[in-house]
């Protein structure tokens, strides 16, 4: 099982509506997590950092399940430009200081 | 938010080229700098960890004498491709941290540098 996954998507959604994606992580020690933003050709972009139950801002919100082990990105009415790639990021519990990415999930909004 | 500056944002070279990469950290003291590199329509991939001061401890595969790694200070890390050849050509990304330590923080990442290698 790998660390962290994520549906690759895409997920198609029109403007307006409220979409979520989950991230599974297999080891429950894990406490800080990432979402960033990635558009094409572009860094990556934090959108928010979670080390308890959740995190909000303005339209985003994530959400920590520990005992199911993944974490929920909500958009809620959704805008053209949150058309993206969104990738979930943990730290490494390996002993190792690195991080671990999800593969990411494509989010396109459609008009 | 944090800002992380990387330079430069391309670079068009011919093959055997040296090609060096800038990694500055604007507004906080970057303990631990990370380098990536990221091909079409792939996620990124952890080339090598660099810590202020010491020796870069680099990813199973990478050649730590083609890319070498510099962190001689707590704001700068510096990437060089020696000898570039095409396959080098991609798009690398540094990013800074404060280092390890709970809670964790997240990384920033600096605006990458697009490679092309003809």
């Amino acid at each position: 099982r790998k660390e962290v996954e994520q549906d690759p998507g895409p997920f198609n959604v029109p403007e307006g509506a409220t979409v979520a994606f989950n991230c599974t992580y297999s080891n429950s020690a894990s406490q800080s997590f990432f979402w960033y933003r990635q558009d094409c050709r572009k860094e990556p972009k934090l959108l928010m950092s979670v080390y308890s139950s959740g995190n909000e801002d303005g339209r985003f919100t994530a959400q920590l399940n520990r005992a199911s082990q993944y974490i929920s990105l909500l958009i809620r009415d959704s805008k053209l430009s949150d058309s993206a790639t969104y990738l979930c990021v943990t730290p490494s519990l390996s002993g190792t200081y690195k991080y671990i990415f999800g593969t990411g999930t494509r989010l396109k909004v459609l008009a | 938010g944090a800002v992380v500056s990387q330079h430069p944002s391309r670079v068009i070279c011919k093959s055997g080229t040296s090609v060096k990469i800038e990694c500055r950290s604007l507004d906080f003291q970057a303990t631990t700098m990370f380098w990536y590199r990221q091909f079409p329509k792939q996620s990124l991939m952890l080339m090598a960890t660099s810590n202020e001061g010491s020796k870069a401890t680099y990813e199973q595969g990478v050649e730590k004498d083609k890319f070498l790694i510099n962190h001689a200070s707590l704001t700068l890390s510096t990437l060089t491709v020696t000898s570039a050849h095409p396959e080098d050509s991609s798009f690398y990304i540094c990013s800074a941290t404060r280092g390890p330590g709970q809670p964790y923080q997240p990384q920033h990442f600096g605006d990458g540098t697009r490679l092309s290698i003809l």
